[in-house]
């Protein structure tokens, strides 16, 4: 079974703060994809990224980076400079390469709130 | 702005009534996913389209009835609804085009926050 576990409920950091928010995954699977997914308080989810699980490379975007680790089965999110606007909901995701005519089931992680006070 | 539409944005309805909440995308995308979401929860999946062909139903009570006319169009119909189901609906689509790929992201609408009286 696919589990996606956010141990960190809420974190609260000062603008201008570094602050990683971590996700660690379980699956069988050897072909999986993660995702990173950003609430804010109107409610969308807005996507950040994709990582496949032959793809180990760190990425940088911005101030955001990700650090996938499949030894730890980790795929933790960095904001570097946090901005008030930062302030939200952050889930990690997990789905499995079944293809179902291209309909992918995600599992989310109880996600990370987020606040960055001015 | 998304570039998934959902109406109503906001929706209070007793539980006698007869409601649906209406999702558009024009982005070509062939899979559409409902999600409800409890305050503080996750998102957790109810149905997927994909092709306009229902693929996945995840136990969902039957008061809650979804519909895709077409292939940008995804409807949810409700009918007897019990307060415990108020939460925010979301709605999705992904390419989940076999030329593009699998496991392509969802772009999530902004969702309808249903309230049963």
């Amino acid at each position: 079974a696919q589990k996606v576990t956010q141990a960190q409920t809420e974190i609260s950091v000062v603008e201008k703060e570094d602050v990683t928010l971590d996700c660690v995954y379980e699956t069988r699977d050897t072909t999986y994809y993660l995702f990173w997914y950003k609430q804010p308080p109107s409610g969308e989810l807005v996507f950040l990224i994709r990582r496949n699980s032959f793809d180990e490379q760190n990425e940088i975007s911005g101030r955001y980076s990700w650090n996938f680790q499949k030894s730890t089965s980790s795929f933790n999110f960095t904001i570097t400079a946090s901005q008030v606007v930062d302030s939200a909901v952050y889930f990690c995701a997990l789905s499995e390469a079944n293809w179902r005519g291209g309909s992918e089931k995600l599992v989310f992680g109880k996600g990370t709130k987020l606040t960055v006070n001015p | 702005d998304t570039e998934v539409t959902q109406t109503p944005k906001h929706l209070v309805m007793g539980m006698t009534n007869k409601k649906s909440l209406k999702c558009e995308q024009h982005m070509g995308h062939r899979a559409m996913y409902w999600y409800k979401q409890k305050a503080k929860k996750p998102p957790e999946l109810m149905f997927v389209y994909s092709y306009e062909k229902l693929s996945i139903n995840e136990s969902v009570p039957s008061r809650f009835s979804p519909e895709c006319p077409n292939s940008s169009l995804l409807n949810l119909h409700l009918h007897a609804l019990q307060p415990e189901d108020s939460a925010l609906y979301l709605c999705a689509s992904s390419p989940s085009d076999r030329a593009t790929g699998s496991n392509q992201p969802q772009h999530f609408g902004d969702g309808t926050r249903l309230s049963i009286l």
